[in-house]
């Protein structure tokens, strides 16, 4: 089937605009995870959705971010008021949830490489 | 505060040589763990999960696993230039849905 989809994929914005990046998870996957890449380093964590549910935004750096998942499915990612130190790759992520197991294996899509000018 | 140390190489090793990644965690109470390969400019795919101790192979690939040491590690047999990438240790501990990543290491593969 078909994977997890991210929109758009490269992002230019003048410092100061707002942007909305968008995933679309796996079919049926319950879970869905965003988190900031930047160059040279490993995934870090923004926000979780347990379907509609924001379970955890913990990792949101400030609250220029936004997340919301409102109908379980396609979830957006808004950053107001960009800033240089934005830049980066977001990725979203998606996995089963079967039956609650911290077995539950993510996978990802193609990230959005935002640049802030 | 959940660390996840990896070395960011560059580690390079000769075609067909075995390759080995090592990855360290903080929490104890961890107890899923995965390698992902990430290429230049691409997303993060996995290629390994273990969760518990010793080894696991899968082709080329073995994983292992030692939770009083809180190490694991991905061993990558016959190594292909095609198998230059950057190889992150993700970890998950008991009744978390949170990953925490290390930084990742880079391998470079050359004929």
């Amino acid at each position: 089937g078909a994977g997890v989809s991210q929109s758009p994929r490269y992002k230019v914005a003048k410092r100061g605009q707002d942007v909305a990046l968008r995933c679309d998870p796996i079919s049926g996957h319950v879970s869905l995870f965003w988190y900031q890449q930047a160059l040279g380093q490993g995934p870090e964590f923004l926000t979780y959705f347990q379907n509609e549910a924001q379970l955890d935004k913990s990792g949101l750096p400030s609250d220029r971010f936004f997340a919301e998942r409102p109908e379980g499915s396609v979830s957006t990612l808004k950053i107001q008021r960009t800033q240089q130190e934005d830049s980066a790759v977001y990725l979203c992520a998606s996995s089963v949830h079967r039956d609650g197991t911290s077995t539950d294996t993510q996978y990802f899509g193609p990230g959005t490489r935002l640049t802030v000018l | 505060q959940k660390e996840v140390e990896q070395n960011s190489g560059p580690l390079s090793v000769p075609e067909g040589a075995i390759a080995s990644l090592n990855c360290t965690y903080s929490d104890r109470v961890s107890q899923s763990f995965f390698w992902y390969r990430q290429y230049s400019g691409k997303s993060p795919e996995l290629i390994m999960s273990i969760y518990s101790n010793g080894d696991k192979e899968d082709g080329r690939f073995t994983a292992q696993l030692n939770k009083a040491s809180q190490y694991v590690s991905l061993l990558i047999r016959d190594s292909q230039p095609s198998d230059s990438a950057t190889y992150l240790c993700a970890v998950l501990s008991g009744g978390s849905y949170i990953p925490t990543f290390g930084r990742g290491t880079s391998l470079i593969v050359h004929p």
